[in-house]
């Protein structure tokens, strides 16, 4: 069975700083999907970065990057230039890739994160 | 599209009550999933639907709940009877086989059993 652990349950940064989520799955699979949802206060879950496993570059968009360490099967999320609506919480989730076959979006606790000015 | 629709958005119930949540997933999506969230054990698959047909319930709490899917564009959840433990927020999300790994979440309903 697949997990997902994030063990930071609260973190704080100042606006305009850089900040780093950390994230571990553990599997047998060797084809899968990593990302991470972020959900403000509004409840609405957002995909903020997607990584297919098969890929070395580790996957960006604008602000957020993550650091993908396949061997070690962690997945962290930096977020730089943090604003104060990054303020969320954030979800590490997991899906194994079966060709086609959808399968179980598996999510971590969720990490707290609070922006502050 | 307006994306995926849940109701309601809030519901506040009693013990031992009926409770039945809806969703209405993208048009043209082939999967529904139902997610459950609390503090405690954060997001959870409850039950997802590929073409209407239940593929996987296995975490599905337990009798009190079910969920049907009897065309492409509705989804319910049924819990019967309700308990304050089933208090959580309740996410559909659906996807494309064709970009399958793209969940789209609705807004959720946050029940309350009192």
């Amino acid at each position: 069975a697949q997990t997902v652990t994030q063990s930071q349950p609260e973190m704080s940064v100042q606006e305009a700083e850089t900040v780093t989520l950390s994230c571990t799955y553990d599997t047998s699979e060797s084809n899968y999907y990593l990302f991470w949802y972020k959900q403000p206060p509004s409840r609405q879950m957002i995909l903020v970065i997607r990584q297919e496993a098969y890929k070395q570059q580790n996957a960006t968009e604008n602000r957020f990057s993550v650091n993908f360490q396949k061997a070690a099967k962690s997945f962290s999320l930096k977020i730089s230039d943090s604003q104060l609506g990054d303020t969320a919480m954030y979800f590490c989730a997991f899906m194994a890739n079966y060709g086609g076959a959808t399968n179980k979006l598996i999510f971590g606790t969720g990490t707290l994160l609070a922006v502050q000015p | 599209d307006a994306g995926v629709i849940q109701s309601p958005r809030h519901e506040v119930t009693e013990m031992g009550q009926e409770v039945t949540l809806r969703c209405k997933p993208i048009s043209g999506h082939d999967y529904l999933f139902w997610y459950r969230q609390t503090m405690m054990r954060g997001l959870e698959l409850l039950i997802y639907f590929n073409n209407n047909v239940p593929i996987d319930d296995s975490g599905m709490p337990e009798d009190r709940f079910s969920a049907k899917m009897p065309n492409a564009s509705f989804s319910t959840l049924k819990i019967q009877p309700s308990e304050p433990r089933d208090s959580a927020v309740y996410f559909c999300a659906s996807s494309f086989i064709l970009n399958n790994e793209k969940l789209f979440f609705g807004s959720g309903t946050q029940l309350s059993v009192l």
